[in-house]
């Protein structure tokens, strides 16, 4: 099974700064995800990493806000831009291949925008 | 709005006692998933039950999926204190792995 590791695990940021979150996959995955968790609700997607080409952004997320990186098969990066208090959040990333239908998850970035 | 819908929200049972958790959705699906989460962490993959499969069952874990409902049950039988976590369900519903998520069913197992 594939470990996803994410850093940081947490941050506290200004308002209108930028955060970088990193996701590594310690094999080869054929698709990665970014989501969103506010604390107790369920995860969003925000979108889904491809790699070498333009990330496919769900409705409500657009790309200058929430820029997303996917180098090789094994790393992601996802930057939420311009940070305001409702950033506040948990970002995941999970990543999928092969023949398994299901998501392996990273631990999360808690992320606390002031 | 396609997202599956979990009850109860919250269940607090006793160690040894059985939790069941459903889940609702509203479309056609590939597949449904169940996944645990510890305390806001990243979640763990517990079972996927095919849309042409009635039940299933992982150690502990029983699942049952009713297509004409487009309803599934998660039954953890003899709980334990480990098993406190938030389960939520997801369904595969398109031609790609995305996941469509419950708004989950927070358990607590008191010892």
């Amino acid at each position: 099974s594939a470990v996803i590791s994410q850093k940081p695990s947490r941050d506290i940021c200004q308002r209108g700064t930028s955060l970088t979150i990193q996701c590594q996959v310690d094999s080869q995955v054929t698709m990665m995800f970014w989501y969103r968790q506010q604390p107790g609700q369920s995860l969003t997607l925000i979108a889904t990493a491809n790699q070498g080409s333009e990330a496919t952004y769900e409705s409500g997320f657009v790309i200058d806000k929430f820029p997303i990186s996917r180098p090789n098969l094994t790393f992601s990066t996802l930057t939420v831009s311009n940070m305001s208090p409702e950033d506040s959040s948990i970002y995941l990333c999970s990543g999928t291949g092969g023949q398994r239908e299901t998501q392996y998850f990273g631990p999360g970035t808690r992320l606390l925008v002031l | 709005s396609q997202q599956g819908e979990e009850d109860p929200q919250a269940l607090s049972i006793q160690e040894g006692e059985n939790a069941t958790m459903n889940c609702s959705y509203k479309t056609s699906i590939n597949n449904l998933q169940w996944y645990r989460q510890n305390s806001g962490r990243g979640l763990v993959h517990l079972i996927l039950i095919r849309s042409n499969e009635r039940e299933k069952h992982s150690g502990r874990l029983r699942v049952t999926l009713d297509t004409s409902k487009k309803s599934s049950s998660l039954l953890i039988t003899a709980s334990r204190a480990a098993d406190t976590a938030s389960y939520f369900c997801a369904i595969n519903a398109g031609n790609n792995r995305k996941l469509i998520w419950g708004l989950g069913t927070s358990l607590a197992v008191n010892p």
